[in-house]
């Protein structure tokens, strides 16, 4: 059973739209999470980290976390076809905290 | 500038054979990782190390061995590689504790 879920599967924003992607885990022991870009062909790359409840803003990106509900979400403003790529997020334990668990990812289309 | 190498960028391997996978990091990181990623899946952990001599079971390590001779080596071993094996494998360096990982640009695996 997948431990992160993400949603939706794949989003088409238009350019300079918001684009949302949420993520979940369903193991309770999971305390920090990351979300990472994979541009096509390309290997994946850490965007951002949220360990606090609460929000996180870097530019045009601003990452939530809820600890109680164990989700965060990525927000994107004012999208580039450049955002175009696959946004996987991951999550670790305190126990575990070396080990990187991963979603399937969203797949996110930025349509000029 | 600090990187991780994967060897070789494409393989092609018969139904039987054995298959090695190449990583090399210049990091200086502790921790080294090998994921497969397959559509539908996103990425899935195979074997993790924590140093020179180390290898440890990640998600799905069955049909696979890992070897870790040095701090910037890691290897990944299909001794009898199947079609199901078919996929793209990354590694991955990470410090000790809660850190993002660096990945390598990927092998493309096709066991035929």
């Amino acid at each position: 059973q997948q431990k992160v879920q993400q949603s939706p599967e794949s989003l088409i924003v238009p350019e300079g739209g918001m684009a949302s992607l949420n993520c979940t885990s369903s193991d309770r022991n999971v305390d920090y999470f990351w979300w990472y870009r994979q541009h096509s062909g390309k290997s994946p790359k850490m965007l951002m980290s949220i360990f606090s409840n609460g929000e996180k803003e870097e530019g045009r990106f601003t990452v939530h976390l809820n600890k109680a509900s164990l989700h965060t979400s990525l927000h994107i403003r004012d999208s580039q076809p450049s955002d175009s790529a696959l946004y996987l997020c991951a999550a670790s334990t305190t126990e575990g905290a070396d080990r990187l668990t991963f979603g399937k990812g969203t797949q996110l289309i930025i349509q000029p | 500038e600090a990187a991780v190498t994967q060897s070789p960028r494409n393989k092609v391997a018969v139904t039987g054979g054995k298959v090695t996978l190449s990583c090399n990091q210049t990091n200086n990181h502790n921790n080294m990782y090998w994921y497969r990623q397959d559509t539908g899946h996103g990425l899935r952990l195979i074997h993790y190390s924590y140093g020179a001599g180390s290898t440890e079971k990640g998600d799905i390590p069955d049909g696979y061995k890992a070897s870790r001779p040095s701090q910037e080596n890691f290897s990944l071993i299909l001794e009898l590689a199947t079609p199901s094996q078919t996929s793209v494998y990354f590694c991955a360096s990470g410090e000790t504790g809660f850190s993002d990982y660096t990945f390598g640009s990927g092998t493309r695996l096709l066991v035929i």
